[in-house]
């Protein structure tokens, strides 16, 4: 079945500074992608959709210049968190639509910890 | 805007018994999909299974069914001979046909199973 593949799966990152994450669509090509970012015990809050070739769409009060998404290939979909707070320490999914099919197909998840 | 409400927030029941996830949703559109997500301690969301708006017939995947009642708008769960390996936060979810195809989930729901 269709994969998607996110990397890394957990990842340390000091205050100020910025982290990648990567989202790869393994045997199919995504031209949309989709951000969501989840607290301890909580559901899943959609924070952009990436659309390849074109500048994502942001969800009302996401900070677009905090979480810069790229999705510069049809496999490829990146979110960088640009000096990361300890606020932003949270778990970041990814999930893409595997064209024709119904539904989601979801990444593994990032957890980021920002000391 | 679309509104997903899963009114449980824990259930609890032992193994090999049946037991049942409530979902509501609001919506005015009348062409739609409603999933149940299941998210096990990996935090890998899985898809459990998915029904279309426009099909009356309830949907099932061996153990799983849900009954969607459209006027209602309600979208629940059975899980029957429940299994330990059911134990996980379930997440109901609902995407529109048209426009952007974002899913919007409810609170959850976290099921164990006991022995």
């Amino acid at each position: 079945g269709a994969v998607v593949s996110q990397h890394p799966s957990r990842v340390i990152c000091k205050s100020g500074t910025s982290v990648k994450i990567e989202c790869r669509s393994l045997d199919f090509q995504a031209t949309t992608m989709f951000w969501y970012r989840q607290f301890p015990k909580k559901s899943l809050m959609l924070m952009a959709t990436s659309n390849e070739g074109s500048k994502a769409t942001y969800e009302q009060g996401v900070e677009k210049d905090k979480f810069l998404i790229n999705h510069a290939s049809l496999t490829l979909s990146t979110l960088t968190v640009t000096s990361a707070h300890p606020e932003d320490s949270s778990f970041y999914i990814c999930s893409a639509i595997l064209e024709g099919e119904l539904g989601y197909t979801f990444g593994s998840g990032t957890r980021l910890t920002v000391v | 805007a679309q509104t997903v409400t899963q009114s449980q927030p824990e259930m609890s029941v032992q193994e090999a018994e049946t037991v049942t996830l409530s979902c509501t949703y609001d919506t005015s559109e009348n062409n739609y999909y409603l999933f149940w997500y299941k998210q096990p301690p990996s935090r890998q969301m899985i898809l459990v299974i998915r029904q279309e708006a426009y099909k009356q017939q309830n949907a099932t995947e061996n153990r799983f069914s849900v009954n969607f009642q459209k006027a209602a708008k309600s979208f629940s769960l059975k899980i029957s001979d429940s299994q330990l390996g059911d134990t996980a936060m379930y997440f109901c979810a609902f995407m529109k046909l048209q426009g952007a195809q974002k899913l919007v989930f409810g609170q959850g729901t976290r099921l164990t199973i006991n022995p």
